[in-house]
């Protein structure tokens, strides 16, 4: 059973910058693509962008393109995103999710609060 | 970028009602579409991917039809745990896109 596994809630200060890992268990990980989505408070689900791990080819919602960086370092079966120059506005739950099957496997969801 | 829209934005159902949501797609994506319930505090939950087909583990009173631009979720008899909010998303190509959510509530 794939499972994806998140790192913990994170308060950040404006301007600054928060990495999320998700970590893939029970799967091939090379071989499927890693989404991130993300959900403000009382929004919609909003795809930030993914990664193929095997590939190492990352793709990105024009929203985010200038201030996110996803990757993922096969030997821990792990991926990561980056967020920079956080605002208010980046408070949310920060989701990974598998791309097989649409997205079909979600980690737990990440709390990031951005506050001064 | 494809843009998705879904209708209606919230609808208020009793308990063993039929509920139809309709999601729509700025262009074609043949059938590359899925659906997916959320409850507060809670990850998404896949319940049909290609359109119409079900997720394993999904009850059978969830259906999905369409292709090309117009797809639609029936839930054929409201259960209570089927309150909830439900998402369309197409993964047809890259930028990855859902559609803004239908909040099903209890009327």
């Amino acid at each position: 059973q794939v499972q994806l596994v998140q790192s913990g809630a994170e308060v950040k200060k404006p301007g600054s910058s928060v990495k999320v890992s998700c970590k893939a268990s029970g799967g091939t990980f090379s071989s499927y693509a890693i989404s991130w989505v993300r959900q403000a408070p009382g929004q919609g689900l909003e795809w930030m962008g993914g990664i193929i791990p095997m590939l190492e080819t990352a793709n990105y919602a024009q929203t985010f393109q200038d201030r996110v960086t996803i990757t993922a370092d096969e030997s821990t079966s792990t991926a990561y995103m980056e967020l920079s120059s956080l605002r208010s506005e980046d408070t949310a739950v920060y989701y990974c999710a598998r791309l097989g099957r649409i997205l079909d496997y979600w980690g737990q969801g990440t709390l990031v609060t951005v506050s001064s | 970028a494809i843009q998705m829209s879904q209708s209606p934005s919230s609808l208020s159902a009793s308990v063993g009602d039929r509920v139809t949501i309709t999601c729509r797609a700025s262009q074609g994506i043949r059938n590359d579409l899925g659906w997916y319930q959320q409850k507060p505090g809670k990850a998404p939950k896949l319940l049909i991917y290609a359109a119409s087909t079900l997720q394993s583990g999904v009850p059978s009173r969830f259906s999905g039809s369409g292709s090309g631009t117009d797809f639609t979720l029936t839930i054929s008899s409201l259960q209570p745990e089927d309150f909830a909010t439900y998402y369309c998303l197409q993964d047809h190509n890259f930028p990855l896109a859902f559609g803004p959510g239908t909040k099903v509530d209890i009327k």
